[in-house]
């Protein structure tokens, strides 16, 4: 069964120090896709970054990249230059790939909640 | 700016009460997603539309939730009756399917249900 995995429940970071959210997923799959997600204290999910298993580069958007180590099988989020406005939980989430057409879900982690500190 | 939209946002209602929470995908999407979000349980999938067919709702108890897409631009979720339990935060999420492919999940801002 595929499954994702946080290990830090919380984390603390500087202002504008860079920091990094651990991932860990199984799949026997070769074939997926690795989302993260942020969800601040207002409750909205935003995505912030896609790193498809087969893509060669590590995902980059802005001051956040995706170092994918596919052997290991983890996707760590970097996050460059906190900002305050960074402080929320941020999930990391599998995308199942279903050759028969059936459920794209995406199988999240527990989260890691992030406090950036001025 | 498109972005998935929800209502309500927030709903208080008493056990034993029917509840209808709205969903109204991005423009252009053709799959939507109804998770529910608790703190036991995190992030989980109630159920999926492709292209308005259900393609799963195996998360989702069947006795009293229901879910549908009468056209491409709404879909619904229905708890008939709630009970404490179903207390929780539901999201909608849209994306484009292409083949076997569900493009990146973007959420809307949630429906924070509580039953009394």
């Amino acid at each position: 069964a595929q499954k994702i995995t946080q290990t830090q429940p919380g984390m603390f970071v500087q202002e504008k120090e860079a920091v990094t959210l651990d991932c860990t997923y199984d799949t026997s799959d070769p074939s997926y896709g690795l989302f993260w997600y942020k969800q601040p204290s207002s409750g909205e999910m935003i995505f912030l970054i896609y790193q498809g298993s087969y893509d060669q580069q590590n995902a980059t958007e802005g001051r956040y990249s995706l170092n994918f180590q596919k052997a290991r099988k983890s996707a760590n989020l970097v996050i460059s230059a906190s900002q305050l406005g960074d402080s929320a939980m941020y999930f990391c989430a599998m995308r199942e790939v279903n050759y028969g057409g059936a459920t794209n879900k995406l199988i999240f982690g527990t989260g890691t909640l992030l406090a950036v500190q001025p | 700016d498109a972005r998935v939209t929800q209502t309500p946002r927030h709903k208080v209602t008493e056990m034993g009460q029917e509840v209808t929470m709205r969903c109204q995908p991005i423009l252009g999407h053709n799959t939507v997603f109804w998770y529910r979000q608790t703190m036991m349980q995190g992030l989980e999938l109630l159920a999926y539309f492709r292209n308005r067919a259900p393609l799963d709702d195996s998360g989702m108890p069947k006795d009293r939730f229901s879910a549908e897409m009468p056209d491409a631009t709404l879909a619904t979720l229905k708890i008939q009756p709630s009970e404490p339990r179903d207390s929780a935060v539901y999201f909608c999420a849209s994306g484009l399917s292409v083949g076997t492919n569900t493009d990146t999940q973007y959420f809307g801002p949630g429906t924070r249900l509580t039953v009394l």
